[in-house]
């Protein structure tokens, strides 16, 4: 059966304190890597597809790397503004409408 | 601005009633879905909808409804046979079966009184 699994569930951080959260998944062919931001009482909104094993995408602070296990998001010299909890989901090859999401990790960035 | 509408923000449900949510997308994607959040839990899928007129269970359908008779809208039915209704329900959709991420709307948090 397909998995996510994202750690650690809780991050806090100070300002300027770069740090990675972890996406470990085990899915029989995957299609897409996905992350998303949700903030408190909001849907989820989409960050990054990655798709095979070395690939990397950036967008301001954060920068999206893919394994083929696991995937990270490195959060560079973090802003409060940064706090949310973020989502991992995966895509598997056998099924075009089953992305399967992990729990999140919720970063809490303080000034 | 296109995007996705769900309504209400919150919603009450007493015990041995039907309530229905509301998801209406200006995207002119094809695919729609209908996720419940809980926490420290992923998202789990209850229903999806590739076209108008068509629709599929997810993981966790027992208890839930759905229609799709016009592209814009997929509305969710939570039905008295749902016996812990109370959660965090969130509409998607995306252009097709998608590699270019969801758009979510902003959730219908449902609560049974």
């Amino acid at each position: 059966e397909d998995q996510v699994t994202q750690s650690p569930e809780a991050l806090r951080l100070q300002e300027g304190e770069s740090s990675s959260l972890n996406c470990s998944y085990t899915v029989s062919g995957l299609r897409g890597l996905f992350w998303y931001r949700q903030d408190p009482g909001k849907g989820p909104e989409f960050l990054f597809t990655l798709y095979s094993a070395g690939e990397e995408k950036e967008k301001e602070r954060l920068k999206a790397t893919l394994t083929k296990k696991e995937s990270f998001l490195h959060i560079t010299a973090p802003k409060p503004e940064d706090s949310a909890t973020y989502l991992c989901a995966v895509q598997a090859g056998g099924n075009n409408n089953d992305m399967r999401f992990g729990a999140g990790t919720r970063l809490t960035v303080k000034p | 601005d296109g995007g996705i509408t769900q309504s209400p923000k919150y919603l009450f449900r007493k015990e041995g009633q039907n309530v229905t949510l509301s998801c209406e997308q200006n995207l002119n994607h094809d695919a729609m879905y209908w996720y419940r959040q809980d926490p420290g839990q992923g998202l789990r899928l209850i229903y999806y909808s590739q076209i108008v007129n068509d629709f599929q269970k997810g993981d966790i359908a027992e208890g839930y409804s759905v229609s799709r008779e016009k592209k814009e809208s997929f509305p969710l039915t939570v039905t008295s046979a749902q016996k812990n209704p109370t959660a965090f329900y969130l509409c998607a959709s995306s252009i097709d079966t998608s590699l270019y991420g969801y758009t979510f709307g902003s959730g219908t948090r449902l609560t049974v009184v």
